[in-house]
Formats: C-alpha cells, structure tokens, sequence
C-alpha cells in the first residue's frame, strides 16, 4: 500500500518567516495529494490540493509543489502569522477514496 | 450547513470493555470513512461506506472492529472487547458520491483511551 513519509514533526517559526513541510510518497499511481490543516479540538480541514497532473499551486499565502519524478511534494506558507499554529497533515490518494496520511507537523508561529 | 459531529468527544474505558462510536455525516454525503490516529503517529484509513454498503474495509485491524451505516446515514463503530492498543483518535469523514470523493470533510473525532 502506500506510505507517505512527513518532515519535520515539529516546527517553530517566527511570525512573518515562511514555514515549509515536505512529504514522500511511495505509490507512483497516487494522483491527488491534499493538505490538512487541524487547529486544537477540531478535526482536520483541507487548505489546498494538488493533482499528479499539476506541478505547482497557490492559493494567498499558502502554496504546494508536486515532483512526480521523485515523488516528493511540499507545503509552504509565507509570512506566517499566529493563526497558522496546527498541526499540517500531508496525503496521497491511490485509490478512488483511500488517503494516505503523513504522521503531522505540529507547527508554532512566535510572536 | 451542520459539518460532520462525532460522539462522544471522549471516552476513558476499561480494557475488555465495548464502546460505540458515533458518526453523523454532512446530509446527503453518501461517502462515510472512518480513520484512526494513534499517538503521534499518521492518521490511518480504517473504512469506506457508500450509502449502507462497505466499499473498502481493509484497515480494519482486527475482528474486534465493528462498523455499521444502518439506513446509510449515520454510521457506528464499535469495539469489543476494547484492548490497550486501541487508545487513539477515530474520526469520521464524509464526502458527497459526485465529484470523484475529491475533499473529505472531517468531524472533530473521539478520543479514546482505554485502561
């Protein structure tokens, strides 16, 4: 089955600093890779998606890049603000519905 | 529009002993997926519901793992009996059946913790 690997587990950044989380991924046949955001006490929500057929996506101040290649994709926020504190979840999805999911990045933005 | 609710929020059980899980979907989501995280770890596909029917019930960990979608709304999943190893976080997703099972839309899950 698939394995998805999530680097780092933790990371702290300064408010305005730019935070970046990376997966891999195993299964060459995934073609849709989403990211997670949970906040304490809810579940996880979905920030932004990228499909196998898309290299690169933006949405304000968050982006994602997908290397098919090297089956690698990562996560990027700029000008982090305190808000952004959460723990991020990467996945893949191989089969219609099944995702995948990276172990988490608890992730604190300092004021 | 009411998300996806999960009961209960948390539950602190014996070892050996049952607990039922609760999964209301977002109305008119025929998808139910419940998922599983252990401490720290990733969050783990358990299975798939359309409508009343399982699609894909292969995380399952064992047959001590019962899950229902009586009437393919809500859903349970119970344990029983309940062992040390199943402490986690169980969520409960859900999706419409157009739109290829694009977004999930998660509840706030049950933290269980059994003793």
């Amino acid at each position: 089955g698939e394995n998805v690997e999530q680097h780092p587990s933790t990371l702290s950044v300064q408010e305005g600093d730019s935070a970046v989380i990376k997966c891999t991924y195993s299964d060459s046949a995934s073609n849709y890779f989403p990211w997670y955001k949970q906040e304490l006490g809810k579940g996880p929500q979905l920030i932004i998606d990228i499909r196998s057929n898309v290299g690169e996506k933006k949405d304000q101040r968050i982006a994602v890049t997908l290397n098919k290649t090297a089956k690698h994709f990562s996560l990027h926020i700029t000008e982090t603000q305190p808000e952004d504190s959460a723990v991020y979840f990467c996945a893949a999805r191989t089969s219609p519905y099944k995702l995948s999911f990276g172990a988490g990045t608890t992730v604190t933005v300092r004021a | 529009e009411a998300g996806v609710t999960q009961f209960p929020s948390h539950s602190v059980i014996e070892k050996g002993q049952t607990v039922t899980l609760r999964c209301d979907p977002i109305s008119g989501h025929d998808n139910l997926y419940w998922y599983r995280r252990v401490m720290g770890k990733e969050i783990k596909f358990l299975l798939h519901f359309v409508k009343e029917s399982k699609q894909d019930e292969s995380g399952m960990p064992n047959n001590r793992f019962l899950a229902e979608r009586t009437g393919g709304t809500y859903s349970t999943l119970k344990v029983q009996p309940a062992e040390l190893e199943d402490s986690g976080v169980y969520f409960c997703a859900s999706s419409p059946l157009e739109g290829g099972g694009n977004e999930q839309f998660f509840g706030p899950g049950t933290r269980l913790t059994v003793l």
